[in-house]
């Protein structure tokens, strides 16, 4: 069983409408969450953190829920440069330093 | 700043051959990661180094070497290249445990 799972898509979506999709983790030590975005051939680049009361900037929203252990992500008001794969990430206490990257959840935005 | 940066960009190796990447950090970070990424596949780490001087295996170190003599600079080694190695190489660094920052990659195959 892969540590950081997420439905791969895609997610077809109309320019300003709102996406949103999870990710689950297994490691119950988790502690740190991210969102990593990947655009076509390009470097993954940090998105957001996923903090434990939820956070948002701009039109994203982060929400971490423990109990079930996943998070998620919600993009409001898509655009079409929000088209990318989206990369959730989890770091835990007894993986010191390292972080599992979940394979990535690719979001397509259209006209 | 550039970053983090890579060399090469493109490398197409036959079964055998040896090569090394270079990875290049100008943001005194102390922790430096080599990762490589499948299709349908997160991110998976090779090897990584927390300074100058150490470095740890990852989850799939088979096949690879590194060596981090300098602060700013983290190199991959493939000793006998074989045609499952054919991957993107990402290196990634790091002030911090988790938040991380990547090269563009390296997309190496071998035939």
């Amino acid at each position: 069983r892969k540590e950081v799972e997420q439905d791969p898509g895609p997610f077809n979506v109309p320019e300003g409408a709102t996406v949103a999709f999870n990710c689950t983790y297994s490691n119950s030590a988790s502690q740190s969450f991210f969102w990593y975005r990947q655009d076509c051939r390009k470097e993954p680049k940090l998105l957001m953190s996923v903090y434990s009361s939820g956070n948002e900037d701009g039109r994203f929203t982060a929400q971490l829920n423990r109990a079930s252990q996943y998070i998620s992500l919600l993009i409001r008001d898509s655009k079409l440069s929000d088209s990318a794969t989206y990369l959730c990430v989890v770091g835990s206490t007894d993986s010191w330093g390292k972080l599992q990257f979940g394979a990535g959840t690719q979001v397509v935005v259209t006209p | 700043n550039a970053g983090v940066t890579q060399t090469p960009k493109f490398r197409v190796l036959k079964t055998g051959q040896s090569m090394t990447l270079l990875c290049a950090q100008d943001m005194n970070h102390e922790y430096m990661y080599w990762y490589r990424q499948d299709p349908g596949m997160g991110l998976r780490l090779i090897h990584y180094s927390v300074g100058e001087g150490t470095t740890a295996k990852g989850e799939v170190p088979d096949g690879y070497n590194v060596s981090r003599l300098k602060k700013q600079n983290f190199l991959l080694g493939l000793e006998s290249a074989a045609p499952s190695q054919t991957s993107v190489y990402f290196c990634a660094s790091s002030p911090l445990l988790y938040e991380q920052y990547f090269g563009p990659g390296t997309r190496l195959t071998v035939t």
